[in-house]
């Protein structure tokens, strides 16, 4: 069964920081890898994905990831992080011949000190 | 544009009964999926219907099962509720589930089971 890993689970940042978050995935076989974002009250919203193509995607609110196939990774990155940053990001992974479940790592808590 | 809507809110249990939560999908999104977000387990997918069937089924007892119905809105049922069923329920929907399409979330149903 594939699974996914996201390194850290508890960030905090000042304003202006950058941000990486890293998320390793196993499995074998084509991918289709997102980004999932929680603000505080709120419910899952997508934040980027990538499908096939470029393996740099942009997705909402700055946010970029990069798709590393040797490295079975898709980080999360953004150049310079805002308090409204501040919310639990999911990295997930769907299988393309795995009945269209997503997978998702544990999550990363990120807090952006203004 | 309504997204994902879920009722109830909140619903509180006791140990042995029975719960019935329920999802209606954005518009002209077929599938729906249902995920559990424990707590200490992360978010783990349950159950995905398409077209009015059940296309596959995450690693859950027989006593989670559900519907769902020809307007495409869908029902979770958990039957003989467990203490460690108490969790964050979330539905999913996408367009139909055959190809690689991003899946929305709502707001969640939060159970409770004492």
């Amino acid at each position: 069964a594939q699974s996914v890993s996201q390194h850290n689970h508890h960030v905090i940042l000042s304003e202006a920081a950058s941000l990486e978050l890293g998320c390793n995935y196993s499995y074998g076989g084509t991918v289709n890898l997102f980004w999932y974002v929680q603000y505080p009250g709120q419910h899952l919203q997508l934040l980027l994905k990538y499908f096939s193509g470029d393996p740099l995607v942009k997705g909402i609110k700055g946010f970029e990831a990069e798709f590393i196939k040797s490295k079975f990774s898709f980080n999360l990155r953004k150049p310079s992080v805002q308090w409204s940053d501040t919310a639990e990001y999911f990295c997930a992974v769907r299988p393309r011949d795995a009945g269209n479940m997503l997978t998702f790592g544990g999550g990363t808590r990120l807090m952006v000190k203004p | 544009e309504a997204g994902v809507t879920q009722s109830p809110t909140h619903l509180i249990k006791t140990r042995g009964q029975q719960a019935t939560l329920r999802c209606s999908p954005i518009s002209g999104h077929t599938s729906v999926y249902w995920y559990q977000q424990a707590l200490g387990l992360g978010l783990q997918f349950l159950l995905w219907y398409d077209e009015g069937e059940e296309r596959n089924r995450g690693n859950f007892p027989p006593r989670f099962s559900g519907r769902q119905f020809p307007n495409y809105s869908s029902e979770l049922n958990v039957n003989a509720l467990e203490l460690e069923d108490s969790a964050l329920y979330l539905c999913a929907s996408s367009l139909t589930g055959t190809s690689g399409y991003e899946q929305y979330f709502g707001p969640g149903t939060r159970l409770t089971v004492t």
